[in-house]
């Protein structure tokens, strides 16, 4: 079955603590992008992924990480969290050049107190 | 910047009756436009698209045309029914500086009353 999971999908921390967020996709796709959501923003865009190895901040980058060492995998990385970092996290991907619709995984609930 | 702008809700209809929701947008080029889906506590589907003027998209018995001249994408349904109920967004995406970013708006929560 295609699809873009994430884990964990529920994560209570602390502030300061490290942690990632993982996300794998099993179509091939070449474009992946991180959003978060918030009530009555919609969604952001944090970094995102045209290959490998080739990664570039969104509108929403500051405190976060990610990396793209294979074509499948876009974990997203909190070196510090605080509490404004608090919010529900998707992963997407896509293949590059297509219609424009992004697979979404079904997405990461982040507390951090 | 680009952007897209979606009507505040919630929305509460009956069951059965007709529902608009209101999706206007302001891009550069020519985007492609979407509607996504979130149902409680589960992820975001995508509903329906459309990629050029005049276009319409259309799944599940929800429609929306793609008007460029009213850079207006809304979502219309004849029919719903509670299984409805959930939160809409309206989304444009297109190519930029190599990131196929998609803007959303804030979402509409549609509540069907039975």
């Amino acid at each position: 079955e295609a699809q873009v999971t994430q884990n964990p999908r529920y994560l209570i921390t602390v502030t300061g603590k490290k942690l990632t967020v993982t996300c794998s996709q099993n179509m091939n796709h070449e474009y992946m992008s991180w959003y978060r959501q918030d009530p009555g923003l919609g969604l952001r865009q944090i970094y995102y992924s045209m290959n490998v190895e080739v990664t570039d901040k969104g509108d929403v980058p500051e405190g976060y990480k990610v990396s793209r060492k294979e074509k499948r995998n876009f974990p997203l990385i909190l070196e510090s969290p605080s509490p404004n970092q608090t919010s529900l996290y998707f992963c997407a991907s896509m293949v590059a050049q297509s219609s424009y619709e992004q697979y979404f995984g079904p997405g990461t609930r982040l507390t951090v107190t | 910047g680009d952007s897209v702008t979606q009507m505040e809700g919630p929305v509460t209809l009956s069951e059965e009756a007709f529902l608009t929701i209101n999706c206007t947008y302001t891009a550069t080029g020519y985007p492609s436009l979407f509607w996504y889906v979130q149902y409680p506590g589960e992820g975001l589907q995508l509903l329906l698209k459309a990629t050029k003027a005049d276009d319409k998209g259309s799944n599940k018995g929800f429609e929306a045309t793609y008007r460029k001249e009213t850079t207006s994408f809304h979502l219309e349904k004849g029919s719903v029914q509670v299984s409805d109920s959930a939160v809409y967004f309206c989304a444009l995406s297109g190519l930029t500086d190599s990131n196929y970013q998609l803007i959303w708006g804030a979402g509409t929560k549609l509540i069907i009353k039975p």
